[in-house]
Protein backbone atom coordinates (compact mmCIF):
# COMPACT_ATOMS: atom_id res chain seq x y z
CA UNK A 1 0.00 0.00 0.00
CA UNK A 2 0.98 3.67 0.18
CA UNK A 3 3.68 5.00 2.40
CA UNK A 4 4.20 8.70 3.05
CA UNK A 5 6.90 9.98 4.72
CA UNK A 6 6.71 13.77 6.41
CA UNK A 7 10.07 16.15 7.08
CA UNK A 8 10.63 17.36 9.40
CA UNK A 9 9.06 16.44 12.60
CA UNK A 10 9.44 20.02 14.16
CA UNK A 11 10.13 23.46 12.64
CA UNK A 12 11.26 26.56 14.42
CA UNK A 13 11.40 29.84 12.27
CA UNK A 14 11.14 33.15 12.89
CA UNK A 15 8.04 35.85 12.11
CA UNK A 16 8.30 36.41 8.38
CA UNK A 17 10.70 33.86 7.35
CA UNK A 18 9.54 31.23 5.11
CA UNK A 19 8.68 27.98 5.80
CA UNK A 20 8.96 24.63 4.07
CA UNK A 21 7.75 20.94 4.57
CA UNK A 22 8.20 17.87 2.59
CA UNK A 23 6.55 14.75 1.74
CA UNK A 24 7.70 11.75 -0.05
CA UNK A 25 5.08 9.18 -1.63
CA UNK A 26 5.70 5.50 -2.58
CA UNK A 27 2.70 4.70 -4.87
CA UNK A 28 2.97 6.33 -8.36
CA UNK A 29 -0.52 5.57 -8.74
CA UNK A 30 -1.12 8.31 -6.36
CA UNK A 31 -2.71 11.42 -7.66
CA UNK A 32 -4.18 13.56 -5.10
CA UNK A 33 -2.53 15.23 -2.30
CA UNK A 34 -4.17 17.69 0.29
CA UNK A 35 -2.24 19.66 3.13
CA UNK A 36 -4.15 20.00 6.71
CA UNK A 37 -3.71 22.28 9.39
CA UNK A 38 -4.40 21.17 12.77
CA UNK A 39 -4.71 23.99 15.60
CA UNK A 40 -4.75 22.67 18.90
CA UNK A 41 -7.28 20.66 20.25
CA UNK A 42 -9.15 20.96 17.08
CA UNK A 43 -9.67 18.86 14.15
CA UNK A 44 -7.74 18.76 10.85
CA UNK A 45 -8.41 21.69 8.23
CA UNK A 46 -7.53 21.49 4.64
CA UNK A 47 -5.73 24.54 3.36
CA UNK A 48 -4.83 23.42 0.13
CA UNK A 49 -4.36 20.77 -2.37
CA UNK A 50 -2.98 19.61 -5.88
CA UNK A 51 -3.66 16.60 -8.39
CA UNK A 52 -1.22 15.05 -10.06
CA UNK A 53 -2.39 17.06 -13.60
CA UNK A 54 -0.70 20.26 -12.01
CA UNK A 55 3.15 21.10 -10.88
CA UNK A 56 2.17 23.98 -8.38
CA UNK A 57 -0.41 25.68 -6.90
CA UNK A 58 -0.48 28.78 -4.88
CA UNK A 59 -3.15 30.09 -2.33
CA UNK A 60 -1.89 33.80 -0.98
CA UNK A 61 1.08 32.78 1.30
CA UNK A 62 0.97 28.86 0.81
CA UNK A 63 1.95 26.87 -1.98
CA UNK A 64 2.54 23.83 -3.01
CA UNK A 65 4.32 21.73 -5.66
CA UNK A 66 4.63 18.18 -6.88
CA UNK A 67 7.47 16.19 -8.33
CA UNK A 68 5.50 12.95 -9.38
CA UNK A 69 8.96 11.99 -11.49
CA UNK A 70 10.61 11.82 -7.73
CA UNK A 71 7.57 11.04 -6.02
CA UNK A 72 7.75 13.95 -3.69
CA UNK A 73 5.41 16.94 -2.82
CA UNK A 74 6.09 20.00 -0.37
CA UNK A 75 4.18 22.86 1.21
CA UNK A 76 5.55 26.20 1.33
CA UNK A 77 4.52 28.99 3.66
CA UNK A 78 5.91 32.74 3.03
CA UNK A 79 6.21 35.49 5.29
CA UNK A 80 5.40 33.56 8.46
CA UNK A 81 2.96 34.43 10.94
CA UNK A 82 2.48 33.47 14.60
CA UNK A 83 -1.07 31.97 13.67
CA UNK A 84 0.56 29.96 11.12
CA UNK A 85 1.70 27.63 14.00
CA UNK A 86 -0.06 24.08 14.28
CA UNK A 87 0.48 20.90 13.30
CA UNK A 88 0.51 20.09 9.16
CA UNK A 89 -0.27 16.81 7.44
CA UNK A 90 0.64 15.92 4.03
CA UNK A 91 -1.62 13.08 2.84
CA UNK A 92 -2.08 11.15 -0.54
CA UNK A 93 -4.08 9.11 -2.08
CA UNK A 94 -5.20 7.00 -5.38
CA UNK A 95 -8.26 7.24 -7.29
CA UNK A 96 -11.64 9.48 -6.13
CA UNK A 97 -13.05 7.79 -3.33
CA UNK A 98 -9.82 6.58 -1.97
CA UNK A 99 -9.03 6.88 1.54
CA UNK A 100 -6.07 8.98 2.16
CA UNK A 101 -2.54 8.04 3.81
CA UNK A 102 -1.27 10.57 6.25
CA UNK A 103 2.47 11.56 6.88
CA UNK A 104 3.27 11.69 10.58
CA UNK A 105 3.01 15.27 10.88
CA UNK A 106 4.78 18.46 11.65
CA UNK A 107 4.68 21.23 14.36
CA UNK A 108 5.56 24.12 12.78
CA UNK A 109 6.45 27.06 15.31
CA UNK A 110 6.42 30.45 14.43
CA UNK A 111 8.35 32.53 17.05
CA UNK A 112 7.51 36.47 17.41
CA UNK B 1 -20.90 21.01 1.37
CA UNK B 2 -20.38 18.42 4.06
CA UNK B 3 -20.91 19.09 7.56
CA UNK B 4 -19.76 16.63 9.86
CA UNK B 5 -20.94 16.57 14.00
CA UNK B 6 -19.00 15.10 16.64
CA UNK B 7 -19.92 14.76 20.23
CA UNK B 8 -19.00 14.88 22.91
CA UNK B 9 -16.19 17.32 23.10
CA UNK B 10 -14.26 16.16 26.18
CA UNK B 11 -14.91 13.15 28.14
CA UNK B 12 -13.11 11.67 30.62
CA UNK B 13 -14.25 7.35 31.17
CA UNK B 14 -13.25 5.42 34.12
CA UNK B 15 -10.92 2.05 33.12
CA UNK B 16 -13.07 -0.38 32.37
CA UNK B 17 -16.27 1.48 31.14
CA UNK B 18 -18.12 1.84 28.29
CA UNK B 19 -17.53 3.94 25.40
CA UNK B 20 -19.90 5.56 22.65
CA UNK B 21 -19.05 8.29 20.67
CA UNK B 22 -21.06 9.26 17.71
CA UNK B 23 -20.74 11.12 14.37
CA UNK B 24 -23.10 12.17 11.97
CA UNK B 25 -22.56 14.13 8.44
CA UNK B 26 -24.84 16.45 6.42
CA UNK B 27 -24.93 16.63 2.75
CA UNK B 28 -24.85 13.81 0.13
CA UNK B 29 -26.21 10.28 0.57
CA UNK B 30 -23.79 7.48 0.58
CA UNK B 31 -20.43 8.86 2.21
CA UNK B 32 -16.94 7.49 3.04
CA UNK B 33 -16.68 7.67 7.27
CA UNK B 34 -13.66 7.22 8.81
CA UNK B 35 -12.83 7.21 12.90
CA UNK B 36 -9.22 7.94 13.64
CA UNK B 37 -7.50 8.39 16.76
CA UNK B 38 -4.63 10.41 17.86
CA UNK B 39 -2.08 10.16 20.68
CA UNK B 40 -0.42 13.50 22.17
CA UNK B 41 1.56 15.07 19.74
CA UNK B 42 1.30 12.25 17.53
CA UNK B 43 0.06 11.49 13.83
CA UNK B 44 -3.25 10.00 12.28
CA UNK B 45 -4.17 6.57 13.13
CA UNK B 46 -6.88 5.04 11.35
CA UNK B 47 -9.51 3.05 13.30
CA UNK B 48 -12.31 2.39 10.96
CA UNK B 49 -13.78 3.18 7.95
CA UNK B 50 -17.20 2.31 6.37
CA UNK B 51 -17.96 2.83 2.15
CA UNK B 52 -21.92 2.20 3.49
CA UNK B 53 -24.31 1.07 6.05
CA UNK B 54 -23.27 -1.92 8.32
CA UNK B 55 -19.96 -1.97 6.34
CA UNK B 56 -17.35 -1.94 8.73
CA UNK B 57 -13.46 -2.26 7.75
CA UNK B 58 -10.98 -2.10 10.59
CA UNK B 59 -7.11 -1.14 10.11
CA UNK B 60 -5.50 -2.21 13.56
CA UNK B 61 -6.91 -4.77 16.26
CA UNK B 62 -7.85 -3.07 19.53
CA UNK B 63 -10.12 -2.53 22.26
CA UNK B 64 -13.05 -0.74 20.00
CA UNK B 65 -15.44 -1.47 17.42
CA UNK B 66 -17.66 0.71 15.41
CA UNK B 67 -20.93 0.86 13.92
CA UNK B 68 -22.74 2.14 10.82
CA UNK B 69 -26.42 1.85 11.30
CA UNK B 70 -27.39 5.00 9.18
CA UNK B 71 -26.26 6.30 6.39
CA UNK B 72 -24.93 9.11 7.81
CA UNK B 73 -23.97 8.08 11.29
CA UNK B 74 -21.12 6.49 12.21
CA UNK B 75 -20.47 5.49 16.49
CA UNK B 76 -17.05 4.14 17.97
CA UNK B 77 -17.76 2.16 21.25
CA UNK B 78 -15.51 -0.04 23.58
CA UNK B 79 -17.08 -2.35 26.41
CA UNK B 80 -14.40 -1.49 28.63
CA UNK B 81 -12.10 0.71 28.56
CA UNK B 82 -8.22 0.88 28.94
CA UNK B 83 -5.95 3.29 29.85
CA UNK B 84 -4.49 3.16 26.55
CA UNK B 85 -7.60 4.19 24.69
CA UNK B 86 -6.79 8.24 26.40
CA UNK B 87 -6.28 10.22 22.83
CA UNK B 88 -8.20 12.32 20.58
CA UNK B 89 -10.63 10.65 18.43
CA UNK B 90 -11.90 12.14 15.07
CA UNK B 91 -14.55 11.37 12.93
CA UNK B 92 -13.70 12.10 8.96
CA UNK B 93 -15.87 12.43 5.67
CA UNK B 94 -15.23 11.94 2.03
CA UNK B 95 -17.27 11.78 -1.05
CA UNK B 96 -16.34 9.20 -3.63
CA UNK B 97 -16.04 12.06 -6.61
CA UNK B 98 -14.29 14.78 -4.41
CA UNK B 99 -11.97 12.97 -2.05
CA UNK B 100 -11.77 15.61 0.11
CA UNK B 101 -11.75 14.62 3.22
CA UNK B 102 -13.44 17.28 5.97
CA UNK B 103 -12.43 15.96 9.70
CA UNK B 104 -14.95 16.60 13.16
CA UNK B 105 -14.08 18.85 15.69
CA UNK B 106 -12.75 15.65 17.70
CA UNK B 107 -13.44 14.34 20.95
CA UNK B 108 -10.88 14.16 23.47
CA UNK B 109 -10.75 10.77 25.56
CA UNK B 110 -9.19 10.58 28.68
CA UNK B 111 -9.32 7.17 30.66
CA UNK B 112 -8.64 7.22 34.53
Amino acid sequence: GENVEQHPSTLSVQEGDSAVIKCTYSDSASNYFPWYKQELGKGPQLIIDIRSNVGEKKDQRIAVTLNKTAKHFSLHITETQPEDSAVYFCAASINAGNMLTFGGGTRLMVKP
Amino acid sequence: SQTIHQWPATLVQPVGSPLSLECTVEGTSNPNLYWYRQAAGRGLQLLFYSVGIGQISSEVPQNLSASRPQDRQFILSSKKLLLSDSGFYLCAVTYRVLQRYTFGSGTRLTVV
